[in-house]
């Protein structure tokens, strides 16, 4: 049960680079999010979509980009990195569908590490 | 604008001790409320807490929503030191793709 794979782990960047953050999941989940954790800090979702070809902004979108092409697949894209991205990002799925709240809680992926100098 | 906040930020106690954390939210439209643990990854799923499901209870573990007051407890009972971890709450309100407002965590510290 691979459930939600994130990668990489850890990634250095330099201020100004870019790069692209995996997530892919196997659970056939309708729902996909991004979220950022600071030290001491709660989860904040960055972006999040619905199903293939839709996503929207969730409270700190800026500086990123989404895509969600497949079902299965939903990277997160960090264009000129600063500073204050530095931080662990997790991906998360839900199924999303019409069969009892139940169903509808999310599942994480281990995170990646990032930091940016 | 929805707010979750959990109390206290950081707690240690010591092995067999029973905890209580706090969490109080202001959302729009409740949903539902629900705990995760975070040890060093991933937060994993504990609890989730709706109105047609105001307690759960999980071996050592429960919880309570109180809809009325706009919090919920999360107890731990006969704590273990693998209890350690980040307890995060998080409140699911109306606005569709069942986003998610989550708390600041509180940090539990359990010694031997």
């Amino acid at each position: 049960n691979a459930g939600v794979t994130q990668t990489p782990k850890f990634r250095i960047l330099k201020i100004g680079q870019s790069m692209t953050l995996q997530c892919t999941q196997d659970m056939n989940h309708n729902y996909m999010y991004w979220y950022r954790q600071d030290p001491g800090m709660g989860l904040k979702l960055i972006y999040y979509s619905v199903g293939a070809g839709i996503t929207d902004k969730g409270e700190v979108p800026n500086g990123y980009n989404v895509s969600r092409s497949t079902t299965e697949d939903f990277p997160l894209r960090l264009e000129l990195a600063a500073p204050s991205q530095t931080s662990v990002y997790f991906c998360a799925s839900s199924y999303g569908g019409v069969r009892g709240r139940a169903k509808n809680i999310q599942y994480f992926g281990a995170g990646t590490r990032l930091s940016v100098l | 604008e929805d707010k979750v906040v959990q109390s206290p930020l950081s707690l240690v106690v010591h092995e067999g001790d029973t905890v209580t954390l706090n969490c109080s939210y202001e959302v729009t439209n409740f949903r539902s409320l629900l705990w995760y643990k975070q040890e060093k990854k991933a937060p994993t799923f504990l609890f989730m807490l709706t109105s047609s499901g105001i307690e759960k209870k999980s071996g050592r573990l429960s919880s309570i929503l109180d809809k009325k007051e706009l919090f919920s407890i999360l107890n731990i009972t006969a704590t273990q030191t693998g209890d350690s971890a980040i307890y995060l709450c998080a409140v699911e309100s109306e606005g569709g793709a069942q986003k998610l407002v989550f708390g600041q965590g509180t940090r539990l510290t359990i010694n031997p």
